[in-house]
């Protein structure tokens, strides 16, 4: 257990809908990062946030949104679904925002849309 | 472009034997690489992290590897278990001054120990 949870595990929806995946970095994490893993695909960075302010992004839709609130938890919105969105979506939290740090991964969440 | 290239793409092995993984990068300016073994459908979990000083790192049967010169690292695993059958990631990060660090992802080496 790496101390980073994520909601929901599974979420099944349909296309042009709207969903919130949300994570909560281990406890002392103020850096939190999202992740995209379409099928047999590598981890694609979405977008990282540092004590509540976007740091750095990656290639994350304008469709997709995200944020992270003073209780450092975060949320990722994905809107107008596409089928190509299904995909593991995780998100990963660390004590610092450069250098040499670690991250630790969620569980993640697997979204389908139908 | 900043790329991190891993082969085999998958690999089966028997149980009790040893396997090699390898993962080329041209990321740069290079800060650090990591290898992750991600069990199916589970998070990423950090196996080792490497700086530009280091040449071997272990932790348990893994023995990660790291020629900055070639920029190629290898994942060396000894006396396989059923429980290392994964994906495993090679991961190389970059930080430009003043920006936050930036990881590159490898697709991964699906391996398999079959008993």
């Amino acid at each position: 257990d790496s101390g980073v949870t994520q909601t929901p595990k599974h979420l099944i929806t349909a296309t042009g809908q709207r969903v919130t995946l949300r994570c909560s970095p281990r406890s002392g994490d103020l850096s939190v990062y999202w992740y995209q893993q379409s099928l047999d695909q590598g981890l694609q960075f979405l977008i990282q946030y540092y004590n509540g302010e976007e740091r750095a992004k990656g290639n994350i839709l304008e469709r997709f949104s995200a944020q992270q609130f003073p209780d450092l938890h975060s949320e990722l919105n994905l809107s107008s679904l596409e089928l190509g969105d299904s995909a593991l979506y995780f998100c990963a939290s660390s004590v610092r925002t450069s250098g040499r740090h670690e991250q630790f991964f969620g569980p993640g969440t697997r979204l389908t849309v139908l | 472009k900043n790329q991190v290239e891993q082969s085999p793409q998958s690999l089966i092995i028997l149980e009790g034997k040893n396997c090699t993984l390898q993962c080329n990068y041209t990321v740069s300016p290079f800060s650090n690489l990591r290898w992750y073994k991600q069990d199916t459908g589970r998070g990423p979990v950090s196996l080792t992290i490497m700086t530009f000083s280091e040449n071997t790192k272990s932790n348990g049967r893994y023995t990660a590897t790291l020629d900055a010169d070639t920029k190629q690292s290898s994942l060396h695993i000894t006396a396989s278990q059923l429980s290392d059958s994964a994906s495993y990631i090679c991961v190389v990060s970059y930080s430009r001054q003043g920006g936050s660090e930036k990881l590159v992802f490898g697709k991964g080496t699906k391996l398999t120990v079959n008993p």
